[in-house]
């Protein structure tokens, strides 16, 4: 079955970098979606992405979806701590004539040095 | 705006208790879903409604029932608890599922269950 690939599993950044995660498949999606989880709550949705080539923006997170629809970026600029958290990367696939199939990432734990 | 309710925040069981897990929605959602998170292994999909009337499996089923009582409400039951199924759960729902819906899923904040 599809699979998304999210690496490395942790990442530890300094307060006010930028940082970039990225998301693989080898399989291809139709939209791609970014979601955080701060401890103790459920995934919230950052940002959407339903056109390949797609670059959006949400505040200072910026996404892309891939030409080739089997990868997603998403850069996060001048990092602050509440940036800490889990970042899930989701894409679905649509079926023609049947149920869209949605597949997550494993997460990667952002961690914020002030 | 609520958005998606999961209750009970926590719960612990013993193995073999029964539990059912409660989930609404207020945003007029048409799919609603039950997700298992444990460490290392991501959101796995447990079951999902597309639609009032209607629930099929995902991928770790075994050993949970569901119920869509009506389009805001979907619950999770585990008949006969087992440790393996100690895990947050989270309850989403998204405006579509099916045919050709591409909707992101919105989650409630989780329960977290311990079985002892």
């Amino acid at each position: 079955g599809q699979q998304l690939n999210q690496s490395p599993q942790s990442m530890f950044i300094q307060e006010g970098e930028d940082v970039s995660m990225n998301c693989t498949s080898s399989s291809i999606f139709n939209t791609w979606l970014w979601y955080k989880q701060d401890p103790g709550e459920g995934p919230v949705l950052l940002i959407a992405l339903y056109k390949a080539g797609e670059l959006t923006s949400n505040g200072r997170l910026t996404a892309q979806f891939g030409i080739t629809r089997k990868d997603s970026f998403l850069n996060i600029s001048a990092s602050i701590p509440s940036d800490v958290g889990i970042y899930f990367c989701a894409g679905i696939l649509q079926y023609t004539g049947a149920n869209s199939k949605l597949t997550f990432g494993k997460g990667i734990t952002l961690s914020v040095r002030p | 705006n609520a958005g998606v309710t999961q209750t009970p925040k926590f719960q612990v069981l013993k193995t073999g208790q029964s539990m059912t897990l409660q989930c609404a929605q207020d945003m007029n959602h048409n799919s609603m879903y039950w997700y298992r998170q444990d460490p290392g292994m991501g959101l796995r999909l447990i079951y999902y409604s597309a639609s009032e009337g209607t629930t099929d499996k995902g991928e770790v089923p075994n050993g949970y029932n569901v119920s869509r009582l009506n389009k805001r409400e979907f619950s999770l039951r585990l008949e006969s608890a087992a440790p393996s199924q100690t895990s947050v759960y989270f309850c989403a729902s998204s405006s579509g599922w099916g045919r050709g819906s591409n909707q992101p899923q919105h989650f409630g904040d989780g329960t977290r269950l311990s079985i002892l």
